[in-house]
């Protein structure tokens, strides 16, 4: 399974913008690139995913660089109730399971 | 939408007991997956149905796991012979395919405790 890379812990101050990055060198062509988050006490809640373009939905933004080996969730307006782990997945199509790192722990600062 | 559900919420039981947990999908999603997710990690597949199929299952099922999925619908895993290293949280999720994203919906998980 290719692999990410994500920072172990973020911190934001709330109302303010985050960037979550996340590295994938190893990305095959094929690959959509799939964020998932998980709150405290809960399962894990879809995000975004892409594979080329820049995407946007009522949630996040992701931008997905031009050799697609590195990509960045953005969260527009951090609030305390993103506090979460947000997990960067590598997907091939085909709706396979989902394959999850350690993620990165963000917390929100009031 | 009543989203997918699990229950137990909670188990706690002695080494050695089997247990059973459900998982409760949202309706008309024919994919459900189970994971187990311990302390500190990200969940980590076991295994998943079309319909009633078994179509994959992770080398982490060991032989004293089974999941079924009798009708299409609910599924249920049980762990014979519990052992302290199953103690974990138990994650179901289910989708429907044919729908681009394949979108996993998880449920809130059953947690295990084993003494």
């Amino acid at each position: 399974d290719a692999k990410t890379t994500q920072p172990n812990s973020m911190e934001s101050n709330e109302e303010e913008p985050v960037h979550l990055p996340c590295n994938h060198s190893t990305i095959s062509g094929t690959d959509y690139i799939h964020w998932y988050r998980q709150l405290p006490s809960q399962g894990p809640e879809y995000v975004i995913h892409g594979l080329t373009s820049n995407v946007n939905n009522r949630m996040a933004s992701l931008a997905i660089a031009e050799d697609r080996k590195s990509s960045t969730l953005i969260l527009h307006r951090a609030t305390l109730r993103d506090a979460a782990v947000y997990y960067c997945i590598l997907r091939p199509p085909g709706n396979t399971p989902l394959v999850f790192g350690k993620g990165t722990r963000l917390s929100v600062i009031a | 939408d009543t989203g997918v559900s699990q229950n137990p919420r909670h188990k706690i039981t002695k080494r050695g007991q089997n247990v059973t947990f459900r998982c409760d999908p949202i309706s008309e999603h024919n994919r459900l997956y189970w994971y187990r997710q311990t302390l500190g990690q990200g969940p980590e597949f076991l295994t998943y149905f079309q319909n009633e199929a078994q179509l994959e299952k992770s080398r982490l099922l060991s032989d004293r796991f089974s999941a079924e999925r009798p009708k299409g619908s609910f599924s249920t895993l049980e762990i014979q012979r519990t052992e302290q290293g199953d103690s974990a949280m138990y994650l179901c999720a289910s989708s429907l395919t044919g729908t681009g994203a394949d979108t996993q919906y998880f449920g809130p998980g059953t947690r295990l405790t084993v003494l």
